[in-house]
């Protein structure tokens, strides 16, 4: 497989769930992103990790966490959201975390019910 | 204001028809200038990027960048169905924050 996966495609999870999503990207970069896209809205950075570090945490609430246990895998884990958190929630890499180069996933689009 | 405003449209043009989108942003800072392109139900995908002021131009697709009126513009001649998409503009100072639009949604109707 190639490219940036993410799973789910789809969630749907109570305000007072635990879950997690994944990302994998196959393509050897060292930066990964995790963005949040709501309807008519700019994306929205949320976790920076470079070489498996994080270097930017964009004000993003505690009730999201993130995780890169490798160069290859990005977790966002998710607790006790709220409705407003639904939006699809993309990953991206790149070979070095800088402007250009991204690969985006697919995507998991979220409700929060 | 928004640091970057990019109007949502829709835009709707028959097929062969000349697309025009552009973006206009406040931070003077910005250098790196870029478009993608996003299909429903997938991810963004890099379609044009540039550096500093200039056209550049890729097949059907040409960007300019104006950073004089902090302008930029996305066109895309003889326009076909498969260009209909989400169009995102973003620009960066000098790293990998990334300032984008809302996004335009264009149809070309066949």
């Amino acid at each position: 497989e190639t490219g940036v996966t993410q799973t789910p495609r789809h969630l749907v999870m109570g305000m007072t769930n635990k879950k997690s999503l994944k990302c994998e990207q196959h393509l050897g970069h060292n930066a990964m992103y995790w963005y949040k896209q709501s309807a008519k809205k700019p994306l929205e950075l949320m976790f920076v990790y470079s070489l498996e570090e994080r270097v930017e945490n964009n004000s993003v609430p505690s009730r999201f966490s993130p995780e890169c246990p490798n160069s290859s895998h990005l977790f966002l884990h998710l607790h006790t959201l709220q409705p407003e958190d639904s939006a699809l929630y993309l990953c991206a890499s790149s070979q070095a975390a800088g402007p250009y180069g991204y690969t985006f996933g697919s995507g998991t689009r979220l409700t929060v019910v | 204001q928004k640091e970057v405003e990019q109007d949502p449209g829709p835009l709707s043009v028959p097929e062969g028809a000349i697309v025009s989108l552009n973006c206009t942003y406040s931070n003077s800072a910005f250098q790196y200038f870029m478009w993608y392109r996003q299909y429903s139900r997938k991810g963004p995908e890099l379609l044009m990027y540039t550096y500093s002021s200039g056209n550049k131009e890729d097949g059907r697709f040409t960007a300019q960048v104006d950073k004089s009126s902090k302008y930029i513009s996305l066109f895309i001649r003889d326009s076909q169905p498969s260009d209909s998409a989400t169009y995102l503009c973003a620009m960066s100072a000098y790293d990998y924050k990334l300032s984008f639009g809302a996004g335009t949604t264009v149809t070309v109707r066949a």
